[in-house]
């Protein structure tokens, strides 16, 4: 069984502070890797795709990858209350990305 | 919002009816395919269709029919549903399936209720 493994939290940071959100794969062929950002009753929007080992940056995200280690996470600086929402992390397997079940983050004013 | 639709956004049919989803792509794509989003559960992937041919049934009961016509339309087609088939139904495109070219966007989803 090919897994995506995630905290489901919540977790909650304060605004401003440096939210980290993590996640583990079992398929060791997996080469893309994806972190998606859902709000409630909306559908899952890309914030950030990573293939190579190490760090990913774009705004205040960073995503960093440890294929040795099966290791995704990502880190969202300068935490806003509309980071709210539940963090999705998703890897390639075949024709299909595996999904975790999703991390829920609060950011509180 | 995305270059992906989904219709209807919500849908609510008895375990008798026939429906259809639809979902189309304008984002020049090679790639669709189908997930179903229940409560609690990580999203399912259904189907997976590249260059219009099926590369992927995830054993997906036959009350659910896939149809591809073409490379910017994806299809749905429902049939004798049960109530646990109500979740969420997202529709996803990508420029392919291989490295690098499998960034998934999704459609808004249907919200499909089942009597």
């Amino acid at each position: 069984q090919k897994e995506v493994e995630q905290n489901s939290g919540p977790l909650s940071v304060p605004e401003g502070a440096i939210a980290s959100l993590n996640c583990t794969y079992s398929d060791r062929g997996s080469q893309s890797f994806f972190w998606y950002r859902q709000y409630s009753g909306k559908s899952p929007e890309l914030i950030m795709s990573i293939y190579s080992n190490g760090d990913k940056e774009d705004g205040r995200f960073t995503a960093q990858l440890n294929k040795a280690s099966q290791y995704v996470s990502l880190l969202i600086r300068d935490s806003q209350p509309s980071d709210s929402a539940t963090y999705l992390c998703a890897a390639n397997s075949g024709y299909a990305l595996n999904f975790g079940k999703g991390t829920s983050l609060l950011v509180t004013p | 919002e995305t270059g992906v639709t989904q219709t209807p956004r919500h849908l609510v049919m008895g375990m008798t009816n026939k429906k259809s989803l639809k979902c189309e792509q304008h984002l020049g794509h090679n790639a669709m395919y189908w997930y179903k989003q229940s409560a609690k559960k990580p999203l399912e992937l259904m189907f997976v269709y590249n260059f219009k041919e099926q590369t992927e049934n995830n054993s997906v009961p036959s009350r659910f029919s896939p149809e591809c016509p073409n490379s910017s339309h994806l299809f749905l087609h429902l049939h004798t549903l049960q109530p646990e088939d109500s979740a969420l139904y997202l529709c996803a495109s990508s420029p392919g399936v291989g490295l690098a070219r499998d960034e998934q966007f999704f459609g808004p989803g249907t919200r499909l209720t089942v009597l």
